[in-house]
């Protein structure tokens, strides 16, 4: 079954700390993976896409990487602020899937200043 | 450039009752896809359109269903609506040419059955 994993579900820092979000996924003949953002009771903000033949991603303060061998990504947040407080969601589009997406439940990030 | 669209924004129904929920995709793309994400869970996919055809569903009932229009919005309808089918509704879009690409989603619309 095709799954994806992301532990732990929320995870709570100080100001300024670089952290480390990761989502595995269960086969590795993907399309893609793709890194949202939600903040509450909104709509999914699209982080970084990370193709399936690629190795990372960068956009700011923000570094995907991908190994499909392992089915792991981490999505790696520098000098974190309050306002990357949200929901993060790993989502993984599976060959055959015809750009179905697959979701993990998501990793609730809150920021302290 | 208009992102993705979704209409209404909130909605309350009861329990036996019909709704409609429509989606206009970021302009230049032609693929609309329906997820459900009950709270505290990752989005599931409900369904795919593209030229007007359903072209992949996921694990939803019947009561669920949809459309595209030639302009390629989208349309969701539930029928007999459950307690269960409580949650927000989003819609993504995607060019549909060149391969699976990055899906943009809209900002959904919260669907409340009582």
């Amino acid at each position: 079954k095709q799954e994806v994993t992301q532990i732990p579900a929320a995870l709570s820092v100080p100001e300024g700390e670089n952290l480390v979000l990761n989502c595995s996924f269960t086969d590795s003949a993907i399309y893609n993976l793709q890194w949202f953002r939600q903040d509450p009771g909104k709509g999914l903000t699209s982080l970084l896409l990370i193709q399936s033949s690629q190795r990372e991603q960068t956009s700011g303060r923000l570094n995907a990487s991908l190994d499909k061998s392992s089915g792991r990504s981490t999505l790696y947040i520098a000098a974190s602020q309050p306002g990357d407080s949200a929901t993060y969601l790993c989502a993984v589009n599976y060959q055959g899937g015809s750009e179905k997406l697959v979701f993990g439940k998501g990793m609730k990030l809150t920021v302290n200043p | 450039d208009a992102g993705v669209t979704q209409s209404p924004t909130h909605l309350i129904k009861t329990r036996g009752q019909q709704v409609t929920l429509r989606c206009s995709p970021k302009s230049g793309h032609d693929t609309v896809s329906w997820y459900q994400q009950a709270l505290g869970q990752g989005p599931q996919f409900i369904f795919q359109y593209y030229e007007e055809e359903e072209r992949q569903r996921g694990n939803f009932p019947d009561r669920f269903s949809g459309h595209q229009f030639p302009n390629y919005s989208s349309e969701l309808n539930v029928n007999a609506l459950l307690l269960g089918d409580s949650a927000l509704y989003l819609c993504a879009s995607t060019p549909g040419q060149g391969g699976p690409g990055e899906q943009y989603f809209g900002p959904g619309t919260r669907l409340t059955v009582t």
